[in-house]
């Protein structure tokens, strides 16, 4: 089946410290994927994407790269703000029938970022 | 303009009333989603409309009634919900096509049921 795993938060780090949320998914096909950023009382917001294996999605000095082989997209950051305070949430997409693409979540991951 | 609008953005009613939420882009998409979002939960798929059609509903009760005006509007219709209804629901739209087309949410309206 299709499905997501992230790593369990919260997060909390220290402003300017390095960040990573890790994510694996399973899949049938060859999904698309997905990093999607929710701030407090706001609803989800695209942060990156990627298509295709080894492509690396970046925005707003987020990365990640997919990884076929370790079936991983791993968010990363290298100085977080306290501004990045928000839920991540990683997703894939995958046909489905038509030619919808179903989003599939993971469990999203709260990151607090003190001053 | 990629912008999803939601209205309203809070709305309170309770078990025996009659309500609706509408959703609204133009952004030229022709597939939109209603999700329903608990706290600290990602968003559940409710339904899915394809060119005006509904595509996917995923086993969401009667008292929740989707509806595809146009290729621009998306309403939900509320009737006799639950106070277990209460959360954020979300409407989002997509281009059609491939699986690497994202999808862009609205700000979502918080539900209380009373």
């Amino acid at each position: 089946g299709n499905s997501v795993t992230q790593m369990e938060g919260p997060v909390t780090l220290s402003e300017e410290a390095f960040l990573t949320i890790n994510c694996t998914y399973t899949a049938t096909g060859y999904p698309s994927l997905f990093w999607y950023v929710q701030y407090p009382g706001e609803g989800l917001q695209l942060l990156l994407k990627a298509t295709k294996a080894d492509d690396k999605g970046s925005n707003k000095g987020f990365e990640a790269t997919y990884r076929k082989e370790t079936t991983s997209f791993h968010l990363e950051k290298g100085s977080v703000q306290v501004s990045d305070s928000a839920v991540y949430f990683c997703a894939l997409r995958v046909l489905r029938g038509s030619t919808l693409g179903r989003l599939y979540f993971g469990r999203g991951t709260q990151l607090t970022v003190w001053p | 303009d990629t912008e999803v609008t939601q209205t309203p953005k809070h709305l309170v009613m309770g078990m025996t009333n009659k309500k609706s939420l509408k959703c609204e882009q133009h952004m030229g998409h022709r597939a939109m989603y209603w999700y329903k979002q608990k706290a600290k939960k990602p968003p559940e798929l409710m339904f899915v409309y394809s060119y005006e059609k509904l595509s996917i509903n995923e086993s969401v009760p009667s008292r929740f009634s989707p509806e595809c005006p146009n290729s621009s509007l998306l309403n939900l219709h509320l009737h006799a919900l639950q106070p277990e209804d209460s959360a954020l629901y979300l409407c989002a739209s997509s281009q059609v096509g491939s699986t690497s087309y994202e999808q862009y949410f609205g700000p979502g309206t918080r539900l209380t049921v009373t």
